[in-house]
């Protein structure tokens, strides 16, 4: 069973407003993912990070999002400003390894931007 | 187009029966996972099947690289594999740690 743990289970957010979620990875794991799964059931990755180095991630993450992973304290992914089209089920997981053999994901944050 | 294809879409069982579930990818691959995701969201690694086949207990996963394809067969089913099955794969040359995913299999199995 995966001990990923996710937090809020549920955020609600207008639009404009800074939305921060956090998850605790597996212990043990120095490999952290983070991806958006919108109402059809796609996926996108988003970012991931080894220990606190952030290895990949995409142009919205960039520009929109801000993530981090410090040594003793929970992951967090956080929407400086949230339009509507950030509602979806958000997806922390983590891994031994980079190369995601074997991801154990936690429940996820759903948010809804209104 | 799409990279991961999965079919069918849905799929409704009698308790007892079996099922066979597809996923067809376009791209070379590094790996491939199949995922259980249960209503409400959490998702569970069910197999990391890169090729050849794996069995864990009633369910047998088959990946055939040469073919871009993935199999995911469901013996004996029963009420508790209700959920949405996912496949997912790596691509060569891809994002390290970037997956791809399919649009998953909704399973229902009734009684």
């Amino acid at each position: 069973n995966s001990k990923v743990i996710q937090t809020p289970r549920y955020l609600v957010k207008g639009q404009g407003q800074k939305a921060k979620m956090r998850c605790i990875p597996e212990k043990g794991h120095p490999v952290v993912f983070w991806y958006q799964q919108n109402k059809n059931n796609e996926f996108k990755f988003l970012i991931n990070f080894q220990n606190q180095e952030v290895l990949q991630q995409i142009d919205m993450t960039e520009k929109r999002f801000s993530a981090e992973c410090p040594s003793n304290s929970p992951c967090s992914l956080e929407i400086q400003s949230s339009e509507a089209g950030d509602s979806a089920l958000y997806l922390c997981a983590s891994s031994l390894y980079s190369s995601a053999e074997t991801l154990y994901f936690g429940s996820g944050t759903r948010l809804t931007v209104l | 187009g799409q990279q991961v294809q999965q079919s069918p879409t849905s799929l409704v069982l009698q308790e007892g029966e079996n099922a066979e579930l597809q996923c067809n990818f376009s791209t070379s691959l590094n790996s491939m996972q199949w995922f259980y995701q249960r209503p409400g969201g959490s998702l569970v690694s069910v197999f990391y099947n890169p090729s050849g086949t794996k069995q864990s207990g009633r369910l047998t996963s088959t990946t055939v690289i040469k073919e871009r394809r993935s199999s995911l067969h469901i013996s004996s089913s029963q009420i508790t594999d209700s959920g949405t099955y996912l496949c997912a794969i790596m691509n060569t040359g891809g994002l390290s740690g970037k997956l791809t995913f399919g649009e998953g299999t909704q399973v229902t199995v009734i009684s």
